[in-house]
């Protein structure tokens, strides 16, 4: 099946600083996903992209669907300690789909922010 | 409105023991889906149920899992004779059809 492979693995970063972490896919994806799980919680969505090229924002945070569909990446602005989890990329393990269904996730970017 | 609850929060069970772990969805929602997380790793889709259709279960690892979801709402992941590679957080998510799905906190399973 498809497989996301997000770096970095993890990241740690004084507050007030900027971050960038990307996911790659050996397959293209329609539509592109960033989660956000804080500890002993499930996932919640933060941006989700579905065209290539698209770049989308939600308060200090900025996604980028890439223009092969094999790649995405995902940006934080100025970053607070409130920040700190763990970001997940995802997309539909159809990856052709353009609706959510099932999903498969990236391993993962432990996100460590230090006052 | 309540999101989607997960019970138990935690569950610690021998090796060979039968759990059942329960999920209940965001009301309204059609669709209803089951996760895995080992430790440090990303969800692992497991089984998908949409409405009344039946069950997508292309992700369950074995015949040991399995999963029902009662009257279109409540679910029941039941794991048969656990083993220690069975340890993991498993989270229960629901959409609105294949809109957004919402994740619950997860049941963490620990298998001893």
């Amino acid at each position: 099946g498809q497989q996301l492979n997000q770096s970095p693995q993890s990241m740690f970063i004084q507050e007030g600083e900027d971050v960038s972490m990307n996911c790659t896919s050996s397959s293209i994806f329609n539509t592109w996903l960033w989660y956000k799980q804080d500890p002993g919680e499930g996932p919640v969505l933060l941006i989700a992209l579905y065209k290539a090229g698209e770049l989308t924002s939600n308060g200090r945070l900025t996604a980028q669907f890439g223009i092969t569909r094999k790649d995405s990446f995902l940006n934080i602005s100025a970053s607070i300690p409130s920040d700190v989890g763990i970001y997940f990329c995802a997309g539909p393990v159809n990856a052709g789909g353009t609706s959510y269904g099932k999903l498969t996730f990236g391993q993962g970017t432990i996100l460590t922010v230090h006052p | 409105g309540a999101g989607v609850s997960q019970s138990p929060s935690n569950k610690v069970t021998e090796k060979g023991k039968d759990v059942e772990l329960r999920c209940d969805p965001i009301s309204g929602h059609t669709a209803l889906y089951w996760y895995r997380q080992s430790l440090g790793q990303g969800l692992e889709f497991l089984i998908y149920f949409q409405g009344n259709s039946a069950p997508d279960k292309s992700g369950l690892p074995s015949d040991r899992f399995s999963a029902e979801r009662t009257g279109g709402s409540v679910s029941t992941l039941t794991i048969q004779r656990t083993q220690q590679e069975d340890s993991a957080v498993y989270l229960c998510a629901s959409s609105f059809f294949q809109r957004e799905q919402y994740f619950g906190p997860g049941t963490r399973l620990t298998v001893t």
